[in-house]
């Protein structure tokens, strides 16, 4: 069964810092890996989408990286801003029953402090 | 364009009572999906369908009903509410083919 880590479960960092979370997972055979980011009281928005085919993923200041082979995902913040504050969740997704589902991790709780 | 809808957001129920927690999109995927969220535990998958008439059994079901009438709505019916059902519930959508999710806002159920 396939599960997906994350540690730390809370980070606090000043603004301006750059900073890493992660995510990994235990069955290196999949085809992609999601970063979402969950504002309190509000759903998942996606962030990154990185296949497994790639090494890195872009999006302004987030970095995704996989590396399958080691089981692990890094999330890559550039400049951190209070804005930023969120809690981050990486998924995987699983084939169970007549569907392709995903599995999360339990998410890092970022504060950004002004 | 609404996305995907959910009511109510906020419920407070007594042990043994029933409810429904309402999902609707307008994006007609065929997916659907509900997830819970409890702390420390990230998101677990509770009952799933790939289309109207369809429904499966995901990770935590027991406790939970859901059906799946129409494409755009798939709720889901606590018979019998427990404390242990006290949770963030989440409905979320996509096309079959798709990578990517649409979450709805979230439900917050409190069972006393």
């Amino acid at each position: 069964k396939q599960e997906v880590t994350q540690i730390p479960a809370a980070l606090s960092v000043p603004e301006g810092e750059n900073l890493v979370l992660n995510c990994s997972f235990t069955d290196s055979a999949i085809y992609n890996l999601q970063w979402f980011r969950q504002d309190p009281g509000k759903g998942l928005t996606s962030l990154l989408l990185i296949q497994s085919s790639q090494r890195e993923q872009t999006s302004g200041r987030l970095n995704a990286s996989l590396d399958k082979s080691s089981g692990r995902s890094t999330l890559y913040i550039a400049a951190s801003q209070p804005g930023d504050s969120a809690t981050y969740l990486c998924a995987v997704p699983t084939f169970s029953g007549s569907a392709r589902q995903l599995t999360f991790g339990s998410g890092t709780q970022l504060t950004v402090l002004p | 364009n609404a996305g995907v809808t959910q009511t109510p957001k906020f419920q407070v129920l007594k042990t043994g009572q029933s409810m429904t927690l309402q999902c609707a999109q307008d994006m007609n995927h065929e997916y659907m999906s509900w997830y819970r969220q409890d702390p420390g535990m990230g998101l677990r998958l509770i009952h799933y369908s790939v289309g109207a008439g369809i429904t499966d059994q995901g990770e935590v079901p027991n406790g939970y009903n859901v059906s799946r009438s129409t494409t755009e709505d798939f709720p889901l019916r606590l018979l019998s509410a427990a404390p242990s059902q006290t949770s963030v519930y989440f409905c979320a959508s996509r096309t079959g083919s798709a990578n990517v999710l649409t979450f709805g806002a979230g439900s917050r159920l409190t069972v006393l």
